[in-house]
């Protein structure tokens, strides 16, 4: 299974401020998921990252709060833009391979 | 549409008693089933799969069974211990190159 890096694992961040989040993985894949994790919460994805092309965004996300950037098949980043105490949550990058999806270690932010 | 539903948590169990989360979906398709495990302060961990009908996913003691006559992919432990305190998360895949879709998760708390 392709294993991801995702940094950082946590920060705490002031309102009004935005925060970019990395993920690396070990092998080339095709899509990138990254969902959101609320406190007790299950996960929801926020969008779907394909390289070269502009993320497609589930509903309730937008480009302007939550950008992505996927310059390769290894690489893609998410940047929670404008933070509100809202935000607080779990963020999650995602991979899919045939034997089972992987998933990044998480990032666990607080808007303060 | 997909979607998956799980028994509501949290569950609370003594060591050594038998563990079974409800999990059901509703799918196009065959799609393929997972469990996925969420330690206290971690990511999402592959617990075990299920590809097609009547396939039996197991690891670490856990076993799961693909029914697609009652369209339940159901999570049984015999024997739990302290160190399974976790969120379980049942997910169907419809297809590949597409996101997961998960449950609400199940909060599992064993207490010795």
């Amino acid at each position: 299974s392709a294993v991801i890096s995702q940094k950082p694992s946590r920060d705490i961040c002031q309102r009004g401020t935005s925060l970019t989040i990395q993920c690396q993985v070990d092998s080339q894949v095709t899509m990138m998921f990254w969902y959101r994790q609320q406190p007790g919460q299950s996960l929801t994805l926020i969008a779907t990252a394909n390289q070269g092309s502009e993320a497609t965004y589930e509903s309730g996300f937008v480009i302007d709060k939550f950008p992505i950037s996927r310059p390769n098949l290894t690489f893609s980043t998410l940047t929670v833009s404008n933070m509100s105490p809202e935000d607080s949550s779990i963020y999650l990058c995602s991979v899919g391979q045939a034997e089972g999806y992987t998933f990044g270690s998480g990032t666990r932010l607080t808007v303060v | 549409g997909n979607s998956v539903t799980q028994m509501e948590g949290p569950v609370t169990l003594s060591e050594e008693a038998f563990l079974t989360i409800n999990c059901t979906y509703t799918a196009t398709g065959y799609p393929s089933l997972f469990w996925y495990v969420q330690y206290p302060g971690e990511g999402l961990q592959l617990l075990l799969k299920a590809t097609k009908a009547d396939d039996k996913g197991s690891n670490k003691g856990f076993e799961a069974t693909y029914r697609k006559e009652t369209t339940s992919f159901h999570l049984e432990k015999g024997s739990v211990q302290v160190s399974d305190s976790a969120v379980y998360f049942c997910a169907l895949l419809n297809s590949g190159n597409t996101p997961l879709v998960f449950g609400k998760g199940t909060r599992l708390s064993v207490i010795a």
